[in-house]
């Protein structure tokens, strides 16, 4: 039973690269998040989606786009990467309550 | 809209010594309070949560919190900490059950000494 799983654990990109975050859960919860973990800042969310086929902006949207592919998977998109987007990234999905959370992606962006 | 407010960054305590971390909210209405632990390049784990009812409630790892409204507090509380309890802890608020759009704390890193 892996829970919540994201790829990569690791990765350093240069200003104005693009990735993909990839994140998949194997526990059929219908929500899924996505968070960004920063020192001083805590926890703030991204983007989410409550359903297959559904997203929405949460606290700090800009530079990043969201795909939720089907009910397993919900991926974040860095188009043009800044340094302002170094940071450990989460993924958590819920049934209703409590969040399921990923360990992480640690991203350096130079 | 909701915040939280974690006063202290950072807290060391002896083994065997009681622990309270200290969490105020802010919002309107009775909120939807928890208490996740992160350890070192780990997620985040639930320790417990309150929705209504009893306002103190029992969470994983002998852990507990009590949702003070007058104080729009939720502390988190142990009688006696052990070594493996260093770690940093979040406090987080959310609004509308089924939807963990959560608000965090800025999270207080614990560290135990022998």
């Amino acid at each position: 039973n892996a829970g919540v799983t994201q790829t990569p654990k690791f990765q350093v990109l240069k200003t104005g690269q693009s990735m993909t975050l990839q994140c998949a859960q194997d526990m059929n919860h219908n929500s899924m998040y996505w968070y960004r973990q920063d020192p001083g800042m805590g926890l703030r969310l991204i983007y989410y989606s409550a359903s297959e086929g559904t997203t929405d902006k949460g606290e700090v949207p800009n530079g990043y786009n969201v795909s939720r592919l089907n009910k397993r998977e919900f991926s974040l998109r860095l188009e043009s990467a800044a340094p302002s987007q170094t940071s450990v990234y989460f993924c958590a999905s819920s049934p209703n309550s409590p969040l399921h959370f990923g360990n992480g992606t640690r991203l350096t962006v130079t | 809209a909701q915040s939280v407010t974690q006063p202290d960054i950072h807290i060391t305590v002896s083994e065997g010594a009681s622990l309270e971390l200290r969490c105020n909210y802010s919002y309107g209405a009775t909120p939807y309070l928890f208490w996740y632990v992160q350890s070192p390049g780990q997620g985040l784990q639930l320790l417990l949560k309150y929705f209504s009812g009893d306002t103190l409630v029992q969470g994983i790892k002998g852990f507990e919190a009590e949702f003070k409204r007058s104080q729009s507090s939720f502390n988190l509380r142990k009688p006696s900490v052990h070594w493996s309890d260093a770690a940093e802890y979040f406090c987080a608020v959310g609004v509308d059950f089924g939807n963990e759009k959560l608000t965090f704390g800025t999270g207080t890193r614990l560290t135990i000494i022998p």
